[in-house]
């Protein structure tokens, strides 16, 4: 048990759609990361926020984006939804802005895009 | 841009046998992660290195820094130990600017 949870669990799409992915972190985990693991892959780096704010981001266009809240919930925004977005998304949160800090990941949701 | 290479991709044993799983990447890193992950997708957090060995119960971790090589080890393996076991580093920037890079993953299925 990490103590982070992902809503909801299972989520189908079609294509050309928007969907809002979310995450609730422990008290006091300031840092969320997200990933997208496609069947059979490791994960990707999506972004990471910190205190509210995006502070890096791998690979993915504009089309991802997201949200932290006070809380210590986020979202993950997916725009014009693709076949390929189809994936296990992964949210991950750790305490502060450190170098090697433990991170803490959700269960995932399994987005199917039709 | 690291690359994070597992092998084995896929490892059957008997239970009681003694696993390695090996991992290499390609830049310096600041830290490394041995994760666990089962069917359904979750994701637990086993090690995470930067120098040395860690062990926790069965497990054993180590790193060598200089040859940026790192293996898994497991003893008196059991059938619940069955799972993907995934590598993954955080490059010498550090912080949020690179996020973790992963390893595809070795599946491992222990036999009873």
């Amino acid at each position: 048990e990490t103590g982070v949870t992902q809503s909801p669990t299972h989520l189908i799409k079609t294509r050309g759609q928007q969907v809002t992915l979310r995450c609730s972190s422990q008290s006091g985990h300031n840092t969320v990361s997200w990933y997208q693991q496609a069947l059979g892959q490791g994960p990707q780096f999506i972004f990471q926020y910190y205190r509210e704010e995006e502070n890096g981001r791998g690979n993915f266009p504009p089309r991802f984006s997201g949200l932290q809240f006070p809380n210590y919930s986020s979202e993950l925004n997916v725009n014009a939804l693709e076949l390929d977005d189809s994936a296990l998304y992964l949210c991950a949160s750790s305490v502060g802005q450190g170098l090697a800090e433990t991170q803490y990941f959700g269960p995932g949701t399994r987005l199917l895009v039709l | 841009k690291n690359e994070v290479e597992q092998s084995p991709q896929n490892l059957t044993a008997q239970e009681g046998e003694f696993i390695t799983i090996n991992c290499s990447y390609s830049v310096g890193i600041s830290a490394l992660h041995w994760l666990q992950q089962h069917p359904g997708g979750g994701i637990v957090s086993l090690f995470m290195l930067s120098s040395g060995k860690k062990k926790h119960g069965r497990l054993i971790a180590t790193i060598n820094i200089q040859e940026k090589h790192s293996s898994l080890h497991i003893t008196a393996s059991h059938p619940r130990d069955s799972a993907v076991y995934i590598c993954a580093v955080r490059g010498r920037t550090g912080g949020g600017a690179d996020g973790l890079t992963f390893g595809k993953g070795t599946h491992l299925i222990i036999q009873p």
